[in-house]
């Protein structure tokens, strides 16, 4: 029900966006995130979008607050991560995830990968 | 932040026989809502994870009945009343009472 795509390697300093393209629900009624998990190690949130009714703001965590900018295109029932200066230690598989239970992020992407390497 | 942590982070069990992870919170979970968002995930390998339990106790719609979430405010556990060899992976808890929304840092569930 989401899908990921956009993921590459990319040089320190670079730029990449991610997608996730939704179906079966509309990206503007959910809340949405974009989760990280770097190479053999744990989970980490990125960043969180509100559905419209619920504000529709964002919040990001602290590293990557000013390089990643979260969107939505309604149009295309898709959700972005832009991503900018890229550093080796934002490697990771970038998994989308959508709140379509009350209170629950129940449905996960496959997730992309992102290579940070020179 | 709030720090989850989980216990153990390793765990060896029979198949057929119980298991149980502990994860506790550096702050309260329940939101001003007073609803409490701690969640149980479960990561096999080289797949995504899969949302088990939400709402500490609430099991999503094809999760088996063996999987159970119970706790309050800083202390969860999840409990696993008869290991399938399916249920071999990483177990994560998450909260999202707060942002930033954070995972405990896993637990390993393997067979003996």
């Amino acid at each position: 029900q989401v899908v990921e795509s956009g993921g590459g390697l990319v040089k320190p300093g670079g730029s990449l966006r991610l997608s996730c393209a939704a179906s079966g629900f509309s990206v503007t009624d959910a809340w949405m995130s974009w989760v990280r998990q770097p190479p053999g190690k744990g989970l980490e949130w990125v960043g969180r979008v509100k559905s419209k009714t619920g504000g529709g703001t964002i919040d990001y965590i602290s590293p990557v607050k000013g390089r990643f900018t979260i969107s939505r295109d309604d149009s295309n029932n898709t959700l972005y991560i832009q991503m900018n200066s890229l550093k080796i230690e934002d490697t990771a598989i970038y998994y989308c995830i959508a709140s379509q239970t009350a209170g629950a992020y129940d449905i996960w992407g496959q997730g992309t990968v992102l290579t940070v390497s020179s | 932040d709030i720090v989850m942590t989980q216990t153990p982070l390793s765990s060896p069990v029979t198949l057929g026989q119980p298991a149980s992870i502990s994860c506790k919170s550096s702050q309260s979970l329940v939101h001003t809502n007073g609803d409490t968002y701690l969640n149980w995930l479960h990561q096999r390998p080289g797949q995504p994870p899969r949302l088990l339990i939400y709402k500490i106790s609430n099991r999503l719609s094809g999760v088996p009945d063996r999987f159970s979430g119970s706790g309050a405010g800083t202390d969860f556990t999840l409990k696993i009343s008869r290991v399938e060899a399916e249920d071999v992976g990483i177990y994560y808890c998450m909260q999202h009472t707060q942002f930033p929304h954070t995972f405990g840092q896993g637990t390993k569930l393997e067979i003996k």
